[in-house]
């Protein structure tokens, strides 16, 4: 079964500060691998996501995350971040289980930026 | 753009009792996905949908859960005597198919609490 480790639990960070939230992963296939956020009181929204070809993807906000096969990790990006991307972050991983999918989520960071 | 919704958007009941939550999916996605979220936990899925079926269940998914979709809209998730630990946020998702190369798109949830 597919597993998510996201490390850092609670991040808090001064604004234009650069971001790098951690995920690695465990599945012995193919996987697709999503970053969601989810801003206080709101739903999850997709943030990126990989499933083949360039392993640095862009999303939206400014985030990208890079695929790194041989360290099964997925680590997500930002330059500089600002007050409003104060959410929380989940890292998920997306696996064909008996023949359907099934999106499996890390823990999830708490990004907190600090005006 | 289009989007899940569900209904309602919280919910208080008292133990033993049975509740339903609603979801409207995507109008032209085929497969969908209940998740819940314990306060401070991850996201963890419960249940997957096609053709009027389960396709997957986790171990959480017991006896007091079913789902339904009782019309061409409809995709409700019924907790038949909910317990305390069942107080939750539960999140609907879905999808276009059930293929590898996917995305779920989730809608805002639901807030459970059980007194």
């Amino acid at each position: 079964a597919q597993s998510v480790s996201q490390h850092n639990h609670h991040v808090i960070l001064s604004e234009a500060a650069s971001l790098e939230l951690g995920c690695n992963y465990s599945y012995g296939g193919t996987v697709n691998l999503f970053w969601y956020v989810q801003y206080p009181g709101q739903h999850l929204q997709l943030l990126l996501k990989y499933f083949s070809g360039d392993p640095l993807v862009k999303g939206i906000k400014g985030f990208e995350a890079e695929f790194i096969k041989s360290k099964f990790s997925f680590n997500l990006r930002k330059p500089s971040v600002q007050w409003s991307d104060t959410a929380e972050y989940f890292c998920a991983v997306n696996a064909l289980s008996g023949g359907y999918q099934k999106v499996t989520f890390g823990t999830g960071t708490k990004l907190q930026v600090i005006p | 753009e289009p989007e899940v919704t569900q209904t309602p958007s919280h919910q208080v009941t008292q133990m033993g009792q049975e509740v339903i939550l609603r979801c409207v999916p995507i109008s032209n996605h085929l497969y969908f996905y209940w998740y819940r979220q314990i306060l401070g936990q991850k996201v963890e899925f419960l249940v997957s949908f096609y053709n009027n079926e389960i396709s997957e269940k986790s171990e959480i998914f017991d006896d007091q859960f079913s789902v339904e979709r009782p019309d061409g809209s409809n995709f409700t998730l019924k907790i038949r005597s909910t317990k305390l630990e069942d107080s939750a946020m539960y999140f609907c998702a879905s999808s276009v198919d059930g293929a590898d190369q996917e995305t779920q798109y989730f809608g805002p949830g639901t807030r459970l609490l059980v007194l």
